[in-house]
């Protein structure tokens, strides 16, 4: 079963709006921290944004900021005033903590055009 | 603080032959990550290093293996080249923490491409 689910392959944003890129995710362990990375074109995983499951409140860095709703299983990034810079791919990822194998697990994936 | 350093950033190698690639973690981390990221499967992840020792190790067949130095830096070699091994080889290191948070710093890849 996957266990991180991007269901958006591909968006499209004007510039200056802002942007919700969703994911859903599954694990039964109480335990786990969420992850969102950028990817450009050159290939560099570029890391955004943590969320960890006990956390009261909703992360936040700069401009981006993550939406958790635990009972949804569901971490979407949103993104305000986006720039033509965050054309990217972007993916969201988990790691269950502690768990016997120490990995984060990426989402498939969305790519994010920003338009002009 | 350098970040982590992947060599070579490309490379071009023929069916049937073997590669090895490198990667430095930060300065200070013990673990390294290796994942291989095709446009079919996504991010697929390969093992990880921790104190010179394999700790994980994903659905991969025997052909691909790694090892991890005392310094920490790490290599991944892959023998017997397919086609469908052409992809992005990406690196990650982390301070290895099992009850940490965190997650990876990447390095910006090696971009094999089998022929």
């Amino acid at each position: 079963a996957q266990k991180i689910t991007q269901t958006q392959p591909g968006m499209f944003v004007q510039e200056k709006e802002a942007v919700t890129l969703d994911c859903t995710y599954d694990t039964s362990d109480p335990s786990y921290g969420l992850f969102w990375y950028k990817q450009p074109s050159s290939g560099e995983m570029i890391f955004l944004i943590y969320q960890g499951s006990y956390d009261q409140q909703n992360a936040t860095e700069g401009r981006y900021s993550l939406n958790f709703q635990k009972a949804r299983k569901s971490a979407n990034l949103v993104i305000s005033a986006s720039q033509l810079g965050d054309s990217a791919m972007y993916f969201c990822a988990m790691r269950e903590v502690p768990n016997r194998d120490d990995k984060i697990i990426f989402g498939k994936g969305t790519r994010l055009h920003i338009l002009p | 603080k350098a970040g982590v350093t992947q060599t070579p950033r490309y490379l071009i190698k023929t069916r049937g032959q073997q590669v090895t690639l490198s990667c430095s973690p930060i300065s200070g981390h013990r673990s390294v990550s290796w994942y291989q990221q095709t446009p079919g499967q996504g991010l697929q992840f390969l093992f990880e290093y921790f104190s010179e020792t394999q700790r994980n190790k994903g659905n991969f067949p025997g052909r691909f293996s790694g090892r991890q130095f005392s310094n920490s830096r790490s290599e991944m070699n892959v023998s017997t080249l397919e086609l469908g091994d052409s992809a992005l080889y990406l690196c990650a290191s982390s301070s290895g923490s099992r009850t940490g948070g965190y997650g990876y710093t990447f390095g910006s890849g090696t971009r094999l491409t089998v022929v």
